[in-house]
């Protein structure tokens, strides 16, 4: 069946420290992939995505993410955190089911900035 | 573009009670949406998906009776909660797209508090 993990529930860095998210995904074929971020009490803010094409994707605020196929992982990657990156992320991968393409959520990861 | 708008943001209803909530693309025309439910510090579930003018295709273990969704119109569909009870307690989400399109845009939310 298809899956996403989110190997870590909670993480801890220090301000100006560096930050690694961890995806990976379980599909039979090469899904769609997006990051997304989400603050206490509010929607989910679009970070990156992956559709096809070079594996390395910038996005927003600073953040990418690589995409491995050998490792069906998609990892989600700043070279200096913000205290303001505090938030839950969460990682998705778009599929193809039943005529419709879907999203699988993984079940997110709460970032927590020391300053 | 590509924004997406929930209607309300909050509400508050008595148990037994039934309650709408409106999910409107402004500025394309959604021909695909979906409506998920998130529980407090947990993942996002997919409830239901919806194409423009057909009945709801609801997710395994979602209540068809209890969750109505409407996909009437190319901008507007439809959640709602019938008999709510607090368990129903939930922060909605909804998202769409367009035909051709695989990623989805999504709400901000809509926070349901059943008393």
């Amino acid at each position: 069946a298809q899956s996403v993990t989110q190997p870590d529930i909670h993480i801890t860095v220090s301000e100006g420290a560096s930050l690694e998210l961890r995806c990976n995904y379980s599909y039979g074929a090469t899904p769609y992939l997006f990051w997304y971020v989400q603050s206490p009490g509010q929607g989910l803010q679009l970070l990156l995505k992956y559709f096809s094409g070079d594996t390395l994707v910038q996005g927003i605020k600073g953040f990418e993410a690589e995409f491995k196929r050998s490792q069906s992982s998609f990892n989600l990657r700043k070279p200096s955190v913000h205290w303001s990156d505090a938030a839950e992320y969460f990682c998705a991968v778009g599929i193809l089911t039943s005529g419709t393409y879907k999203y699988i959520f993984g079940t997110g990861t709460r970032l927590k900035v020391l300053a | 573009g590509a924004v997406v708008s929930q209607h309300p943001s909050w509400v508050i209803c008595k148990s037994g009670t039934s309650v709408k909530i409106e999910c409107r693309s402004l500025d394309f025309q959604a021909t695909t949406m979906f409506w998920y439910r998130q529980f407090p510090k947990q993942s996002l579930m997919l409830m239901a998906t919806s194409n423009e003018g057909s009945k709801a295709t609801y997710e395994q273990g979602v209540e068809k009776d209890k969750f109505l969704i409407n996909h009437a119109s190319l901008t507007l569909s439809t959640l709602t909660v019938t008999s709510a009870h607090p368990e129903d307690s939930s922060f909605y989400i909804c998202s769409a797209r367009t035909q051709g399109i695989r990623e989805q845009y999504f709400g901000p939310g809509t926070r349901l508090t059943v008393t």
